[in-house]
């Protein structure tokens, strides 16, 4: 089982719709990265946190360290939110490494 | 401010072959990590410089080795190159930890023949 798992790993919506995307995690983390990859491959990371809820727009992070997991969402969903969105954590124990989920690949359709 | 840069941005090599790469971290960043992502296997943690040292390792075989310069900028490389190395191999820069955000550079795709 991987530490990282995110669900769903596909996610098709209308414009303007609500989208969640949820990571669970197995481990001890220092922090969790919430990453956006376009294709082409570049990455923008979009948070880090490590309690707590963040907003950045229409994108929100929340994270729930005792059941070890968080969502992010995106409200208002816009044809160019299409991407895939990765979540990472940040291990309390060489906290340095990054170890990924397998990416959640989201695709908005006017 | 520049961002993360990588190069080359694509690459082919031949089987059994080496490679170098190089990523020039953000102005004041001292910590360089390098990724490598498949389609299989998704995103992997290969190493962490910080201050010309290397801080952590993944699970990688010997052939995959880097090393930091004093102005921190970063070099891997890839000796006798594997079909399975064909990948987009990512560097990111970070102030000292990952609790400082990362910055992730374009890429390298590597096409290994």
């Amino acid at each position: 089982k991987n530490e990282v798992e995110q669900s769903p790993q596909n996610l098709t919506a209308q414009e303007g719709e609500f989208i969640t995307i949820n990571c669970s995690y197995s481990v001890g983390i220092s922090a969790l990265h919430w990453l956006q990859q376009h294709p082409g491959g570049g990455i923008v990371s979009l948070f880090m946190l490590s309690s707590g809820k963040k907003k950045h727009g229409r994108l929100i992070a929340t994270i729930n360290i005792q059941e070890k997991h968080s969502s992010l969402h995106i409200t208002a969903s816009h044809p160019r939110d299409s991407a895939v969105y990765i979540c990472a954590v940040s291990l309390i124990q060489g906290a340095q490494k990054l170890v990924f989920g397998q990416g959640t690949r989201l695709t908005i359709n006017p | 401010k520049a961002g993360v840069t990588q190069t080359p941005r694509y690459l082919i090599k031949t089987r059994g072959q080496q490679v170098t790469l190089s990523c020039s971290p953000i102005s004041g960043h001292r910590s360089v990590s390098w990724y490598q992502q498949t389609p299989g296997q998704g995103l992997q943690f290969l190493f962490e410089y910080f201050s010309e040292t290397q801080r952590n390792k993944g699970n990688f075989p010997g052939r995959f080795s880097g090393r930091q310069f004093s102005n921190s900028r970063s070099e891997m490389n890839v000796s006798t190159l594997e079909l399975g190395d064909s990948a987009l191999y990512l560097c990111a820069s970070s102030l000292q930890t990952a609790n400082y955000g990362y910055t992730f550079g374009s890429g390298t795709r590597l096409t290994v023949v």
